[in-house]
C-alpha cells in the first residue's frame, strides 16, 4: 500500500511569491491535514479537509489557504511568501472511520524563502 | 485548552543504555488519545503507539515501552538498550475526541552513541 506521497519534496521561492504544495493521500483515506514544522514552533496545525471540505483550521493568517479534490488529493497555497514560511510543510493522512486513528504523514515538502 | 510539554529537547545516551522520554498533556476533555510519533532523519513522522484516556495500561512492545498515568497527566516513553537506530527526533502529541486536530510536543532529539 502506498504512503503519502508529497511533491514537490524540496523548493525555494523569494519574498512576495507564491507556492503550492500537493499531497496524495494514502488510497482510502478521505482525510488530509496540513502541519508547518519549524524548529522554533515544532509542528503547528494548519487546516484539515475531509470529504472536500475544511473541517478544522489553526491559527495561520489567510496566506495560508488549502482544498481537497474528489479523489481526496489536497493541495496547500501559501501567497505573498515570507522569510518566516520557511518550513518543511507535512502533509498526513487518516482513515475515514478514524476519528482518533493516527495520521500517517508524509515526508514532506520542505520550503526555503530568501 | 489543549497543551503537549516535552521538556527534554536533547538527550544523548550511550548504545544500551535505557532512556525515557517525557511527555505531560493538559486538556479539559475527558476523552482523548494519546500518541507518540518518531521522526528519522528523512522527515517522515512515523507512528509509534497510540492509547486512549480510558485505557491506562502500560504496553510493552519489544525495546519500546510507555507509562500512562492519567494522575499527573503523563505519557512517557522508555527505550530499552538503546541502539543507533533509535537516534531521531520523538514526538507525543494530544488528539481530543470533540475534534480532529493534534496537538504535538515540541519533540526530543534522541542521540544514541555507538
Amino acid at each position: 500500500k502506498a504512503g503519502v506521497t508529497q511533491t514537490p519534496r524540496y523548493l525555494i521561492k523569494t519574498r512576495g511569491q507564491q507556492v503550492t504544495l500537493s499531497c496524495s493521500p494514502i488510497s482510502g483515506h478521505r482525510s488530509v491535514s496540513w502541519y508547518q514544522q519549524t524548529p522554533g514552533q515544532g509542528l503547528q496545525f494548519l487546516f484539515e479537509y475531509f470529504s472536500e471540505t475544511q473541517r478544522n483550521k489553526g491559527n495561520f493568517p489567510g496566506r495560508f489557504s488549502g482544498r481537497q479534490f474528489s479523489n481526496s488529493r489536497s493541495e496547500m497555497n501559501v501567497s505573498t511568501l515570507e522569510l518566516g514560511d520557511s518550513a518543511l510543510y507535512l502533509c498526513a493522512s487518516k482513515s475515514q472511520g478514524a476519528v482518533t486513528g493516527e495520521l500517517f504523514f508524509g515526508e514532506g515538502s520542505r520550503l526555503t524563502v530568501l | 485548552a489543549q497543551k503537549v510539554t516535552q521538556a527534554q529537547t536533547e538527550i544523548s545516551v550511550v548504545e544500551k543504555e535505557d532512556v525515557t522520554l517525557d511527555c505531560v498533556y493538559e486538556t479539559r476533555d475527558t476523552t482523548y488519545y494519546l500518541f507518540w510519533y518518531k521522526q528519522p532523519p528523512s522527515g517522515e513522522l512515523v507512528f509509534l503507539i497510540r492509547r486512549n484516556s480510558f485505557d491506562e495500561q502500560n504496553e510493552i512492545s519489544g525495546r519500546y515501552s510507555w507509562n500512562f498515568q492519567k494522575s499527573t497527566s503523563s505519557f512517557n516513553f522508555t527505550i530499552t538498550a538503546s541502539q543507533v537506530v533509535d537516534s531521531a527526533v520523538y514526538f507525543c502529541a494530544l488528539s481530543p475526541n470533540t475534534g480532529n486536530q493534534f496537538y504535538f510536543g515540541t519533540g526530543t532529539s534522541l542521540t544514541v552513541i555507538p
